[in-house]
Parts: C-alpha cells; sequence; structure tokens
C-alpha cells in the first residue's frame, strides 16, 4: 500500500531547532511539499523538494533523500506562533494527484 | 484577487439530504481537488480535475460526485449524505506551469446528524 509517516506531535522550547521528518512508500514520485496549517485554517505551502539535497527558505529548510523514501522539515529560532500541524505530502504522478501524511503537531514553549 | 474560494463555510445536514458544495478560483488554474480532513488523519483526496470538463477520483471517492463545466469552479456533491461524511471539506487548486503548489480554500464545516 501507499504511506506517509510523520510523529504525530513535537514539542519543543521557543528558539529552539525543531526537525519533523517524514518517511514515504508511494507507487510513484514526484515531488515532495510541506505545508504548515494553523488551528481552523487551510493549509499553506511551506517548501518543495524534487531532487536529492537541502532546500533553504528563511528559518525553514527542507531535505529530500529519494533513494530513502525520506524528507525532513527543519524549523529553526522557533518562534510561538509556529506552533502549528506541519503536512507532507508527495505528488505521486505527472498528472497532478497529491497524497498528504497526517501531519505533526508543533507546539513550542516559552 | 479572492484566490480559491468555498461556499458554504458551514452546514449541517440530516441524514439521507442532500448538497452540493461549491469552489472558485480566479487564478486560471488547471489543476483543482477535494480534500476531506478528519481529526488524526491528515487530508484525504476525493476527487480532482485537471482541466475543464475532466474529473478524476482520488482516494476516498464513494459517496461523492463532483463536475468542471467551468475552469474556474469545481462542484463537490454528497446525493446521500452519511454521519461519517462529517468533516472538513478543502479545495484546493494549482497552475499547469510551476511546481504544484496548491493553494487552499478556507474550507467547508459539514455535519451530518
Amino acid at each position: 500500500g501507499q504511506n506517509i509517516d510523520q510523529p504525530t506531535e513535537m514539542t519543543a522550547t521557543e528558539g529552539a531547532i525543531v526537525q519533523i521528518n517524514c518517511t514515504y512508500q508511494t507507487s510513484g514520485f514526484n515531488g515532495l511539499f510541506w505545508y504548515q496549517q494553523h488551528a481552523g485554517e487551510a493549509p499553506t505551502f511551506l517548501s518543495y523538494n524534487v531532487l536529492d539535497g537541502l532546500e533553504e527558505k528563511g528559518r525553514f529548510s527542507s531535505f529530500l533523500s529519494r533513494s530513502k523514501g525520506y524528507s525532513y522539515l527543519l524549523l529553526k529560532e522557533l518562534q510561538m506562533k509556529d506552533s502549528a500541524s506541519y503536512l507532507c505530502a508527495v505528488l505521486t504522478d505527472s498528472w497532478g494527484k497529491f497524497q498528504f501524511g497526517a501531519g505533526t503537531q508543533v507546539v513550542v514553549t516559552p | 484577487n479572492a484566490g480559491v474560494t468555498q461556499t458554504p463555510k458551514f452546514r449541517v445536514l440530516k441524514t439521507g439530504q442532500s448538497m452540493t458544495l461549491l469552489c472558485a478560483q480566479d487564478m486560471n488554474h488547471e489543476y483543482m481537488y477535494w480534500y476531506r480532513q478528519d481529526p488524526g488523519m491528515g487530508l484525504r483526496l476525493i476527487h480532482y480535475s485537471v482541466g475543464e470538463g475532466t474529473t478524476a477520483k482520488g482516494e476516498v471517492p464513494d459517496g461523492y460526485n463532483v463536475s468542471r463545466l467551468k475552469k474556474q469552479n469545481f462542484l463537490l456533491g454528497l446525493e446521500s449524505a452519511a454521519p461519517s461524511q462529517t468533516s472538513v471539506y478543502f479545495c484546493a487548486s494549482v497552475g499547469r506551469q510551476g511546481f504544484y503548489e496548491q493553494y487552499f480554500g478556507p474550507g467547508t464545516r459539514l455535519t451530518v446528524t
């Protein structure tokens, strides 16, 4: 079957770094995406990886290893507003079909 | 530029009733999607469309139908609502060019009693 696995919840202190892992086993792979979703709101796009390696975007970085079916999202200098759910998603074909993981709830404490 | 809008925002249905959720986008995007989100289960793809007049099934299509008669609109229908369809429904769109960043609507909270 197809699986995208993420931890359910992570807690970290303001100013710290948190790494959210995502492993995937899907029928196809055309890119991996990270979205942020605050409670009661719609997801918003954070990052995209299609080739192996690290993509950096301000305080957020995302890494991909296609051979290992593995990605992580790194959040640095955590702020209270980073408390949210982080969703890993795979584009599973070239026709625009996505599959999402269940999301990781990040709780930032003072 | 409103982006992606969804109508209605909230709805309560009785079991067996029907309804249509409307998604509209003003970005001239080719691809449109309907997801449902339940606690602890992330977003699950119901149906999607890769262009006007086309639709395709996602992971959880049973009990839903869709239509894309106009490029800017994607309708999700529930013919006979069931309590298991109580969920938050999100619509999203993606432009054909680019790297498939999805733009989401604000969501519709549906309760079936």
